[in-house]
């Protein structure tokens, strides 16, 4: 079946330093790649997305290249700042009427 | 104009009561979602509708039903509520899915 693995947080990071966040994937085909933002005491935001391999999905400064061959999609930010302090959650499309399957999110933590 | 609203934004009821949660768009989007979010931050799809049609309807006990009278709204009903429903619930809607901002259930 489809399934979604992110790396566990919390990530604790100071800012300015470099940020990943690890995601894997398992599904048959070729689904749809997703990053949602979760700021605290909000409802999901999409950050970016990538629909075909070796697409660069980017926005605001983040991040991830579909990778077939590492069935990976992982998020990366240059110089991380206080307020992309939230919750980061991986999603693949997994059929045609926009069913997401979410990773478990990693909580980013970004200090002064 | 907020694109996607959900009412009310804070439930606090009793188990076995029965309660409601109402969303609207006003983006024109064709397709609705119902999320439950735990307390772990685990996110499981619930329910979508598609024009007023139901099209994904997960493995969730049938106390739970979504109706849309429009494809506008998208409303949920729980029936006889238990402490295991505490969560918090996201609307969504369109291809790219824009989110409510939630609806945090807590069961007595």
């Amino acid at each position: 079946g489809n399934s979604v693995t992110q790396m566990e947080g919390p990530v604790t990071l100071s800012e300015e330093a470099f940020l990943t966040i690890n995601c894997t994937y398992t599904a048959t085909g070729y689904p749809s790649l997703f990053w949602y933002v979760q700021y605290p005491g909000e409802g999901l935001q999409l950050l970016l997305k990538a629909t075909k391999a070796d697409d660069k999905g980017s926005n605001k400064g983040f991040e991830a290249t579909y990778r077939k061959e590492t069935t990976s999609f992982h998020l990366e930010k240059g110089s991380v700042q206080v307020s992309d302090s939230a919750v980061y959650f991986c999603a693949l499309e997994t059929d045609s009427w926009g069913k997401l399957q979410f990773g478990a999110g990693t909580q980013v933590v970004v200090t002064p | 104009d907020t694109a996607v609203s959900q009412t009310p934004k804070y439930l606090v009821t009793q188990m076995g009561n029965d309660k409601s949660i109402k969303c609207e768009q006003n983006l024109g989007h064709d397709t609705m979602y119902w999320y439950k979010q735990d307390s772990k931050k685990f996110l499981k799809i619930m329910f979508s509708y598609n024009n007023k049609e139901l099209i994904i309807n997960e493995t969730v006990p049938n106390r739970f039903s979504p109706k849309s009278p429009d494809k506008a709204h998208l409303n949920l009903h729980i029936n006889s509520l238990e402490l295991g429903d505490s969560a918090v619930y996201f609307c969504a809607t369109g291809e790219t899915q824009y989110f409510g901002p939630g609806t945090r259930l807590l069961v007595l």
